[in-house]
């Protein structure tokens, strides 16, 4: 069964570095979307992305983070300059191109800034 | 803004009982989805159910069902016959129907649930 796939499972940086997080999303699938989910916190949306360009995006969202879809393949979110309090799990999701679809997950990226 | 409320932050059961983890909801539309994923240890969110609102028959998958009640705007899981691996986070979720491209889910915040042998 096809899945989303995210890289790297763990990432740790240093608060003010720049980290991307890469996801595969499954292939046939359209929209695509970020969430994130602060330790024992709930999830929380991030953006959506659809037809190469963001369809929402939170409050969260804001100037220092940024997606892309570069090849067709793959989808990331880039964070600019990290701060302490965007340590989190870090999830993408695909859904295919009917508005009635699920959304699958991908097994997330804990990402740690020190 | 739609929210989405679980008020049992922790649930256990005995193994092979039957438990029901309570969502309720908050909306203005009158056409959305409502979704039911689990998170085990591993992290990853896994769908265990959906339902479309405009559907009066309740959802069932295998042992996982729900009691959709959309006047009172509530939309309970029930594990039939759990098993140790059921044990995880449960997250209700809400997606509105249309609106163009966007159709991002509002989670609450889980419920934890425990199963024992």
């Amino acid at each position: 069964e096809p899945e989303v796939t995210q890289t790297p499972s763990h990432q740790v940086t240093q608060m003010g570095q720049e980290v991307i997080l890469r996801c595969v999303p499954i292939s046939n699938h359209l929209y695509f979307y970020w969430y994130r989910q602060i330790l024992g916190q709930k999830v929380e949306f991030l953006v959506s992305f659809y037809n190469n360009e963001i369809s929402e995006k939170s409050e969260i969202f804001d100037d220092q983070f940024s997606v892309e879809r570069p090849d067709g393949s793959n989808f990331t979110l880039k964070i600019r300059s990290t701060k302490l309090e965007d340590s989190a799990m870090y999830f993408c999701a695909s859904a295919l191109r009917d508005s009635t679809d699920t959304q699958y997950f991908g097994p997330g990226t804990r990402l740690t800034v020190l | 803004a739609q929210t989405v409320t679980q008020s049992q932050p922790e649930m256990s059961v005995q193994e092979a009982e039957t438990v029901t983890l309570s969502c309720t909801y908050d909306t203005s539309e009158s056409d959305y989805y409502l979704f039911w994923y689990k998170q085990p240890p591993s992290r990853q969110m896994i769908l265990v159910i959906r339902q479309e609102a405009y559907k009066q028959q309740n959802a069932t998958e295998n042992r996982f069902s729900v009691n959709f009640q959309k006047a009172a705007k509530s939309f309970s899981l029930k594990i039939s016959d759990s098993q140790l691996g059921d044990a995880a986070m449960y997250f209700c979720a809400y997606r509105t129907l249309g609106g163009g491209s966007n159709y991002k889910l509002t989670f609450g915040k889980g419920t934890l649930l425990t199963v024992n042998p």
